[in-house]
């Protein structure tokens, strides 16, 4: 079945490390995303790519870096400059229209719960 | 003013009772608008869309009301099984990204 594959799925990390969070899709979609997500709190949005070898940044991009060198793979690298990187990373592509724009509908994996210890 | 605002709640409504929840978005050149639903401590799924003709999906229905800058979503007859936390989203004109709404906490009671 298509979908969308994050990994791994709980992740513990000590202060002063990096540690990159997986995402896989192979439903073919252009534009992929990543949020992330503190208790009781919403989704916010750290960085979004529209197609292969670009990326923007979202709101809360400092701290965090990726790449997209494939369509079907887009990383999250936490690094040790995110002063508070426990929180829940949900990882989204969206399809597009015929038209060539984004149809705003999200597909979401399930997701990466990251603890520092 | 934050790009899309929700009420955090939460609701708590009894079983069949009718309950609403708006968001409101500040760039009146919004395109795009969605409600998603989210389970304690799952990733959120996608709920409907919203139309500015409005739309309705069984209990649920959905509107816009671009003059106000609002969207809706009212849930009739609630169950037990929507309490959950309805999250909007928006895709604005000149960015590509979406943007969530900090979302609505519903608890439907026995």
């Amino acid at each position: 079945d298509g979908g969308i594959t994050q990994s791994p799925k709980y992740l513990f990390r000590k202060e002063g490390q990096n540690v990159t969070l997986s995402c896989e899709q192979n439903l073919n979609h252009d534009a992929m995303y990543w949020y992330r997500q503190d208790p009781g709190q919403g989704l916010r949005l750290i960085y979004y790519s529209q197609i292969v070898n670009d990326f923007q940044k979202g709101d809360i991009a400092e701290g965090y870096s990726v790449s997209r060198e494939k369509k079907e793979s887009f990383p999250l690298t936490v690094t040790s400059a995110q002063k508070n990187p426990t929180a829940f990373y949900l990882c989204a592509s969206s399809p597009r229209t015929s038209g060539g724009t984004n149809t705003g509908e999200l597909f979401f994996g399930e997701g990466s719960r990251l603890t520092v210890l | 003013r934050k790009e899309v605002e929700q009420d955090p709640g939460p609701f708590n409504v009894p079983e069949g009772a009718t309950v609403a929840f708006n968001c409101t978005y500040s760039n009146s050149a919004s395109q795009s608008f969605f409600w998603y639903r989210q389970d304690c401590r799952k990733e959120p799924k996608l709920l409907m869309s919203v139309y500015s003709s409005g739309n309705e999906d069984g209990r649920f229905t959905a509107q816009l009301n671009r003059a106000s800058q609002y969207i809706s979503l009212l849930i009739r007859d609630s169950k037990l099984s929507d309490s959950a936390t309805y999250l909007c989203l928006h895709q604005g004109t000149g960015r590509r990204a979406l943007t969530f709404g900090s979302g609505t906490r519903l608890q439907v009671q026995p």
